[in-house]
């Protein structure tokens, strides 16, 4: 059974980066799959940030772009994210999904992580 | 950029039927995918590609797309139904990029 577990700091300061980790357990991120980054301002909906297959290959957020990059680590079955430049605009949940398609077309997010909440302030 | 409008509430009896819509631009040629988020917690798929559930989820749950309005019925409402519902679709566009719907408040009364 596949799980992803985020992690990372829960404090990050105005103009900083923003960096979190995604474990993901129970599934090689080497045989497959795009992974992604979904956050959540509190109080407010969804919003993509982007995501990446086990290649590296990576699809970003047009109005994030400038500010993120999604990188992948094949040997500790993880990915990540940074977001550079962060302002209190950029305080959510941060959540790491799987992408249900197996072969890396555009698809549903079929398993979550629980979230962590990242807070922009000084 | 691609835009998915849904209603901010809706409220049902239990035992009801709740409908909640998506809306966009020929929304119908492209594939939606709901999701249910409880408060506090991470969102769950409960639709993909239209109108196909997930393992384990209630087949009072079933999706339709046509045209530009694409719905997520929940058929005989129960109180843990009450939570937040997400469409969300693929922007093949010039952005290419993942799209979510301003989301529904369901509300069983």
């Amino acid at each position: 059974q596949v799980q992803l577990q985020e992690s990372g700091p829960g404090l990050v300061k105005p103009s900083e980066t923003l960096s979190l980790t995604c474990a993901v357990s129970g599934y090689s991120i080497s045989s497959g799959y795009y992974w992604g980054w979904i956050r959540q301002p509190p109080g407010k909906g969804l919003e993509w940030i982007g995501s990446i297959y086990h290649s590296g290959s990576t699809y970003y957020n047009p109005s994030l772009k400038s500010r993120v990059t999604i990188s992948v680590d094949t040997s500790k079955n993880q990915f990540s994210l940074k977001l550079s430049s962060v302002t209190a605009a950029d305080t959510a949940v941060y959540y790491c999904a799987k992408v249900r398609d197996l072969d890396g077309a555009p698809d549903a997010f079929d398993i979550w992580g629980q979230g962590t909440m990242v807070t922009v302030s000084s | 950029s691609y835009v998915l409008t849904q209603p901010p509430s809706v409220s049902v009896a239990p035992g009801q039927t709740a409908r909640i819509t998506c809306g966009g631009n020929n929304i119908g040629s492209k594939s939606v995918h709901w999701y249910q988020q409880k408060p506090g917690q991470a969102p769950v798929l409960v639709v993909y590609d239209d109108s196909d559930r997930p393992s384990g989820i209630p087949e009072r749950f079933s999706g339709s797309n046509s045209g530009n309005t694409a719905t997520l019925t929940i058929s005989r409402v129960e109180a843990g139904d009450e939570a937040d519902y997400y469409c969300q679709v693929w922007d093949s566009s010039s952005d290419h990029s993942y799209v979510f719907g301003t989301g529904t408040k369901v509300t069983v009364l």
